[in-house]
């Protein structure tokens, strides 16, 4: 059974860091993209950007690149989402989701839920 | 870079049949395969259309998708509709350089 298991909620300061996780297992993780997507409270979706697990190929949304950081590691079967300073803008539900060859998500993690509040 | 549109709500009584739209902004809308995606509330989003108007297996015959060039928009349609579709609805599609583009989503009701 395909299964993506992301890590649990956080709550932060402003100009904290933080690193999120998201586990594959019950398929090949290094054969997929595995592409984060965040949904604003109130708002809509939004794609941050999408790593390749084989070769670490990776591509940012214009409007996150130099804002996080996407990795991953073959070894854990792995992808993680990073920030070095957050702010309050950057609450919100952080899903990873899997993609055959960058095309559509065809199974997605729970979510974590990213809380930034002083 | 461009937008896709869509409508800000849609209603429909069980039974029915409702159709959201997703209008692309600028290029042409058969140039990059559109995707559509559910998103019940407190529950992950999950793929309905790829490709255009493909179902994944498991995804009911009730949903459907096309493409229309003339008004370089894609639909989704659902019919019979359920309790169940009360959701947010988002198309989704590609831009230059493998960037992905999300529509602002549709939420359905069933009244």
């Amino acid at each position: 059974e395909v299964q993506l298991v992301q890590s649990g909620a956080e709550v932060k300061k402003p100009g904290e860091s933080l690193k999120i996780s998201c586990q594959g297992s019950g398929y090949d993780f290094t054969n997929y993209w595995i592409a984060w997507v965040r949904l604003l409270p109130g708002e809509g979706l939004e794609w941050l950007g999408i790593i390749y697990p084989g070769d670490s190929d990776t591509k940012y949304s214009p409007s996150f690149r130099g804002q996080v950081t996407i990795s991953a590691d073959k070894s854990t079967s792995s992808a993680y989402l990073q920030w070095i300073s957050l702010k309050a803008s950057d609450t919100a539900v952080y899903y990873c989701a899997r993609s055959l060859g960058g095309g559509y998500l065809d199974f997605w993690g729970q979510g974590t839920l990213v809380t930034v509040s002083s | 870079n461009y937008a896709l549109t869509q409508p800000h709500s849609v209603s429909g009584s069980p039974g029915q049949t409702v159709t959201i739209s997703c209008t692309r902004s600028s290029g042409s809308i058969a140039s990059n395969f559109v995707q559509w995606y559910q998103q019940r509330p407190g529950s992950s989003p999950r793929n309905l259309i790829y490709e255009d108007d493909q179902r994944p297996s498991g995804v009911p015959d009730r949903f459907s998708a096309s493409i229309d060039g003339s008004s370089n928009s894609a639909s989704l349609t659902i019919s019979g509709l359920k309790t169940e579709d009360e959701a947010d609805y988002y198309c989704q599609s590609y831009d230059s350089g493998s960037l992905w583009i999300f529509g602002g989503g549709t939420r359905l009701t069933v009244l």
